[in-house]
């Protein structure tokens, strides 16, 4: 069966620091990987998304970098943390589609990160 | 941008009584799917309708698509304690492959 897992659970990082979050999927091949941001209260940003090794589409224009080194591992990186980037972080996968898009995504447990 | 938008943002019902939940969405779909997210934890997946479908059942669960007006609803019967979540739509935009989700709504069932 497949599995995600992402980590860590939970990260306090002082601003300026660097950031790495990392996601891996196991029991699947060639997935569609996500990072998403979720505010406290508030619905999923997202933030990246990759139908491939080394290929990443941005969604929104930030302090965040993503890279897929691996078919299955994905992750979000930071040179230097700023407070705008705390929040609930999510890494999810979906089956690479076959014709319709007819395919639910699968979530990680996410990363609560603190910046101070 | 967040291509499905729920409303109300907050409902809150006795258990036992039933829980409506919409979305709104901007453009064609493939499908559309709902999301149920506890509190600090990850989203799973409840169910996902196609864009050719109407409705569709599961358990206690009913969802509705209406293409004409671009919105779906979520209706959760006979509601639980255990219901009490935020529950978002999420669709997938054309070939581009993202998932992107509605802001949520937060239903909390009191027992």
């Amino acid at each position: 069966s497949q599995t995600i897992h992402q980590w860590p659970a939970t990260l306090v990082q002082p601003v300026g620091s660097p950031l790495s979050l990392e996601c891996t999927v196991e029991g699947t091949s060639n997935p569609n990987l996500y990072w998403y941001r979720q505010a406290a209260g508030r619905g999923l940003q997202l933030l990246f998304y990759s139908v491939g090794i080394g290929q990443i589409s941005s969604e929104v224009p930030q302090n965040l970098s993503a890279s897929r080194p691996q078919d299955r591992q994905f992750i979000l990186s930071s040179k230097k943390l700023l407070l705008s980037d705390s929040g609930f972080y999510l890494c999810a996968w979906a089956p690479r589609p076959q014709g319709q898009l007819n395919t639910e995504a699968f979530f990680g447990q996410g990363t609560r990160l603190t910046v101070v | 941008s967040q291509q499905g938008e729920e409303d109300p943002q907050a409902l809150s019902i006795q258990e036992g009584e039933n829980a409506t939940m919409n979305c709104s969405y901007k453009t064609s779909i493939n499908n559309l799917q709902w999301y149920r997210q506890n509190s600090g934890r990850g989203l799973v997946h409840l169910i996902l309708i196609r864009s050719n479908e109407r409705e569709k059942h599961s358990g206690r669960l009913r969802v509705t698509l209406d293409t004409s007006k671009k919105s779906s609803s979520l209706l959760i019967t006979a509601s639980r304690a255990a219901d009490t979540a935020s529950y978002f739509c999420a669709k997938i935009a054309g070939s581009a492959r993202q998932l992107t989700f509605g802001s949520g709504t937060q239903l909390t069932v009191l027992p």
